[in-house]
């Protein structure tokens, strides 16, 4: 158990469009879900933690104008990249908590955005 | 933001060797995870560490929890192709009401055939 998915697994928009992400806790309840951003080569940077039911908490310098998340039930959030530029084109990864049990997380597969 | 110092950053071996590599934080924390990233990929769990001095095995991987809380390493056995990719080493931290996970940089491996 424990399957985390995201869709779509990869996306290309122009410039100034918004792209959705939504991520599923695929057998699982996620009273807690993660959205992460990577770079080519580089660790996993920590955009929001959203819980269910409430507003997302960003990290500092995470625009939450920019980045819209909601996370209206135990197995879905969506990331919402509003007016998209190029340099919004990142890896972006989620993951989930188990509403019982640890606070391990399980990561989805990322989803690839390329903004032109 | 705070990271880990993870290390080796990248490792070239020959298959069938083993491996190791290793975390270190100034601060402590209670839970700390290995995970493995694919490219392309998500992080994928490989060890989860639960209790200062813990030492857990999954298959040919053997991770411990440091005593003083502020380390683990992980080690390969016997390393095959597909260990290849990058392994990250993450603690359980708390950020307000949030526990959020905080990152090495990761250690790429290559393993020649």
């Amino acid at each position: 158990g424990a399957v985390v998915s995201q869709h779509p697994s990869r996306v290309i928009c122009k410039s100034g469009t918004s792209v959705k992400i939504e991520c599923r806790s695929l057998d699982f309840q996620a009273t807690t879900m993660f959205w992460y951003r990577q770079f080519p080569k580089q660790s996993l940077m920590l955009m929001a933690t959203s819980n269910e039911g409430s507003k997302a908490t960003y990290e500092q310098g995470v625009e939450k104008d920019k980045f819209l998340i909601n996370h209206a039930s135990l197995t879905l959030s969506t990331l919402t990249v509003t007016s998209a530029h190029p340099e919004d084109s990142s890896f972006y990864i989620c993951s989930a908590t188990r509403t019982s049990g640890t606070d391990t997380q399980y990561f989805g597969p990322g989803t690839r955005l390329t903004v032109l | 933001g705070q990271q880990l110092n993870q290390s080796p950053q990248s490792m070239f071996i020959q298959e069938g060797e083993d491996v190791s590599m290793n975390c270190t934080s100034s601060s402590i924390f209670n839970t700390w995870l290995w995970y493995k990233q694919d490219p392309g990929e998500g992080p994928v769990l490989l060890i989860a560490l639960y209790k200062a001095g813990e030492l857990t095995s999954n298959g040919r991987l053997t991770a411990q929890f440091g005593i003083t809380r502020k380390d683990s390493f992980l080690n390969i056995s016997a390393s095959i192709p597909s260990d290849v990719g990058i392994y990250f080493c993450a603690g359980l931290g708390y950020a307000g009401n949030n526990r959020k996970l905080i990152w090495g940089l990761g250690t790429s491996l290559a393993v020649n055939p």
